[in-house]
């Protein structure tokens, strides 16, 4: 079975300062991992996807996310946060075994100040 | 290219009303479809997914009801409302195999139960 782990309930910085949201995952097998963001009221948007090609992934608005296995790891991150990333953000494993059902992490939520 | 539809937006319903959420998918063929709640401030609990018309698995006992009438129509129903089920519903598609975590959000129905 897989798991996922996100550290952080809430991370919060300054607009125009680095972003690191971490995620750890537990999986049997090579994992597909996925990140999505959340805006207030609204469905979920995927930033990126990792499915075992280059392990330093680049997703949209600057976001990225390096899998690390030795680590088990997927932690994402930006250089520079702007306003507009303040969202819920979920860490996601895709499911083994013939399950039909990603393993979605319990989010972070960032908060940018400006 | 893809799309979902999900409706209504909000609505709010008094106890012991009947519920009906609709999400449709335009742009492909035999998606695996699901439900999702999200209850104020947590993270997404699995309602029910399928994988087929007529296929349904629930994932968590309550008074709610799933149904796929047709290869891309996914419907939430409940017989009688409970304070409980307010929260924020949101449906969603995805194609499978190595990308089953690759899923694809509505913009979500906000249902608040009085």
């Amino acid at each position: 079975a897989q798991s996922v782990t996100q550290l952080d309930s809430h991370v919060s910085v300054s607009e125009g300062t680095p972003v690191l949201l971490r995620c750890n995952y537990s999986s049997s097998y090579s994992p597909s991992l996925f990140w999505y963001v959340q805006h207030p009221n609204k469905g979920l948007q995927l930033l990126l996807k990792y499915t075992s090609a280059a392990t330093l992934v680049k997703g949209i608005n600057g976001f990225e996310a390096e899998f690390k296995k030795s680590e088990t790891s997927f932690h994402l991150t930006k250089p520079s946060a702007h306003m507009s990333d303040a969202a819920e953000y979920f860490c996601v494993v895709s499911p083994s075994g013939g399950s039909y059902i990603p393993t979605f992490g319990r989010g972070t939520s960032l908060i940018v100040h400006p | 290219s893809q799309t979902i539809h999900q409706w209504p937006a909000t609505l709010v319903q008094p106890v012991g009303s009947p519920l009906s959420l609709e999400c449709t998918v335009e742009g492909t063929s035999n998606p695996n479809l699901y439900w999702y709640r999200q209850a104020a401030g947590r993270g997404l609990q699995l309602l029910f997914y399928s994988v087929g018309i007529g296929q349904i698995s629930s994932e968590v006992p309550q008074n709610l009801s799933a149904s796929r009438p047709q290869d891309r129509q996914f419907i939430l129903s409940s017989k009688k409302l409970l304070l409980s089920d307010s929260g924020f519903y949101l449906c969603a598609w995805g194609g499978g195999g190595p990308n089953t975590g690759e899923l694809f959000f509505g913009e979500g129905s906000r249902l608040t139960v009085l």
